[in-house]
């Protein structure tokens, strides 16, 4: 059983529109990351959520995470191929060991 | 150095032969983890050293998954006997202290095919 469920699992979409993802589980996390992996590299933490229903901003890039850290969003506003990758989300279970779901793989199209 | 750098980047196996994946942490770090990522999946948790000392090798699929950190810095992945189900991306992160969301580090990966 997959502890975080992602989806959709691939996404893909025209420059300038605007996407949202979603990382889900039946378990309460103290806290979530999101991750970019891109083709060949090794994934690049971009955001850390640590409240209920906390709302982080980086650039075009808004992650929410649940009321009840449950759950967590990402929204892409006016993406750009820049933004195309695979977006991970992980827990932290312990001295930085991650359990991460399966991927957004988003591909934004010229 | 700047950044976590693994070699080599590629590795093609027969099954049966053994390898050996190498991790080059940021300098400093106390963390290292070893991660294995099968296509189209996430990253899983293999093992992870507190400087020269392994504190958790639950996630090694099996016996003959070893790894080691002798002097705290470089680290050795070693699978014997591969097998094609070990076909992968070997992800080495590296965190510069033991807390809980202290950030990682990432290197590119070695990707390791078994023919």
């Amino acid at each position: 059983t997959q502890l975080l469920e992602q989806s959709p699992q691939f996404l893909s979409i025209q420059e300038g529109e605007n996407l949202t993802v979603y990382c889900n589980s039946s378990s309460v996390f103290s806290s979530l990351q999101w991750y970019r992996q891109e083709p060949g590299e090794g994934p690049v933490l971009l955001v850390t959520v640590v409240t209920g229903g906390e709302v982080k901003k980086l650039k075009r890039l808004t992650f929410q995470f649940g009321d009840a850290r449950k759950d967590s969003s990402l929204h892409i506003t006016a993406a750009q191929p820049g933004d195309t990758g695979l977006y991970l989300c992980a827990v932290d279970y312990g001295n930085n060991r991650l359990a991460f779901g399966k991927g957004n793989q988003v591909v934004v199209i010229p | 150095g700047a950044g976590v750098s693994q070699s080599p980047r590629y590795k093609v196996a027969k099954r049966g032969q053994d390898v050996a994946l190498r991790c080059d942490p940021i300098s400093g770090h106390v963390s290292l983890f070893w991660y294995q990522q099968a296509l189209g999946q996430g990253p899983e948790f293999l093992t992870y050293f507190q400087n020269e000392a392994q504190l958790d090798k639950s996630g090694l699929p099996s016996d003959r998954f070893f790894a080691e950190r002798p002097e705290g810095s470089v680290s050795t992945l070693k699978i014997q006997r591969t097998q094609q189900e070990d076909s992968a991306v070997y992800l080495c992160a590296s965190s510069f202290r033991v807390l809980t969301n202290e950030k990682l580090f990432f290197g590119s990966g070695t990707q390791l095919s078994v023919l």
